[in-house]
Parts: structure tokens; C-alpha cells; sequence
């Protein structure tokens, strides 16, 4: 079946610093591919998705790149800030159009000044 | 508009209680879903809804009973629940089920069994 894996942190980074989020995914196909984002308190964002193999999706400063060869999609930002501090979930749809979205387990992200 | 609104914001039950919670989205969105999620996990899918029709139960437990009035309205309602299911219950909209479409997700109910 498929599945996502992502590293489950917790990410601790100073501001300004360099973001990584690795996420790799089990599917067969071209699955749709998407990083959500939730804050303190609050339901899940979307903050960027790719459908297709070499897509980049980018939305406030943050990256990521479907990579079919490797089967992954990490998510970068060159600099982050306080407010990026939240959990971040790498998520995937299947290639048919699934109603099901698969998440990975997330990443808690806390971005100190 | 592209909001999904969940009441109540947080809900206090005892095991003997009654209760429901509502979602509403008016972006057109043919698709509704509910979530239960755990702290420190992500969303489980517990329901979805497309184009009025029940789609998927990902084997809930009969105490949740989910009901789609119309196109914009989805409820769960709840009874005789346990205090193990207390957890932020999420709805969620999209377009349907075609490829690449994303999930627009509401801000939750806390929900607390006593």
C-alpha cells in the first residue's frame, strides 16, 4: 500500500537558518504529492503540492521538488522565522484521483529569535 | 471563500451524552471528510463524503454517525463515546476525487470525554 515517511524531528533552528524536511513515499505510479502545514491550535494548511514527476511547488518562501527517481519530496526554505514554527505533514494522494490522503507523522518545527 | 467552519470550537461530554458537530464549506466542494486527530499524530480519516454519499467508513465505531444534509453540511453525531476518544476532529472539503486536488481543512473541534 502506500506510505509516506518523513523525519519526525522535533527541528529546533535558530532564525535565519536553513530548513530541510525529508519525506520519502511508497506508491506505485505518479501519485499527487503535498506538504501541509498546522499551527498551534489550528487545523491543517496546504501549503504547497506537486502532480507530476520535476514539478516544484513553492508557496511563502518554502520548496519542494517531486522527485520520481528517488521517490521523495523534501521541503526546504532558506530562511526561516518564528512564525514557521509549527507541524509539517508530507501527505500523498494516489495517482487515480484517491479521496484518501496518506500522511506521513509529521515534523515539529520551532524556530527560535 | 475558500473556509471550511467547524462549531463548536471545544466540546466537553460525559460517556451517556449526545452530542454533534457540524462543519459547513460554501466553496461548491463536492467531496467532505471527517478526521480524528490524535496529539502528536497526524489526521486519521474516519469518513468521507462524495457528492452526498457516504464513501468511505474506515471502520468507525458505531458511536459516530456521520450525516451530510446537503452539498455544504456535514455533522457527526456522538453518543455514548469513551474518554480514549477524545481528540481534535477535523472536516475537510475538496473538489472530489480527481487527481491532485487538495483537502481545505477546517480549524477543528477539541472534543473532551469525561
Amino acid at each position: 500500500g502506500n506510505s509516506v515517511t518523513q523525519m519526525e524531528g522535533p527541528v529546533t533552528l535558530s532564525e535565519e537558518a536553513f530548513l530541510t524536511i525529508n519525506c520519502t513515499y511508497t506508491a506505485t505510479g505518479y501519485p499527487s504529492l503535498f506538504w501541509y502545514v498546522q499551527y498551534p491550535g489550528e487545523g491543517l494548511q496546504l501549503l504547497l503540492k506537486a502532480t507530476k514527476a520535476d514539478d516544484k511547488g513553492s508557496n511563502k518562501g518554502f520548496e519542494a521538488t517531486y522527485r520520481k527517481e528517488t521517490t521523495s519530496f523534501h521541503l526546504e526554505k532558506g530562511s526561516v522565522q518564528v512564525s514557521d514554527s509549527a507541524v509539517y505533514f508530507c501527505a500523498l494522494s494516489d495517482q487515480g484521483g484517491s479521496e484518501k490522503l496518506v500522511f506521513g507523522k509529521g515534523t515539529k518545527l520551532t524556530v527560535n529569535p | 471563500d475558500t473556509e471550511v467552519t467547524q462549531t463548536p470550537k471545544h466540546l466537553v461530554m460525559g460517556m451517556t451524552n449526545k452530542k454533534s458537530l457540524k462543519c459547513e464549506q460554501h466553496m461548491g466542494h463536492r467531496a467532505m471528510y471527517w478526521y480524528k486527530q490524535k496529539a502528536k499524530k497526524p489526521p486519521e480519516l474516519m469518513f468521507v463524503y462524495s457528492y452526498e454519499k457516504l464513501s468511505i467508513n474506515e471502520s468507525v465505531p458505531s458511536r459516530f454517525s456521520p450525516e451530510c444534509p446537503n452539498s455544504s453540511l456535514l455533522n457527526l453525531h456522538l453518543h455514548a463515546l469513551q474518554p480514549e476518544d477524545s481528540a481534535l476532529y477535523l472536516c475537510a472539503s475538496s473538489q472530489g476525487p480527481l487527481r491532485g486536488v487538495e483537502q481545505y481543512f477546517g480549524p477543528g473541534t477539541r472534543l473532551t470525554v469525561t
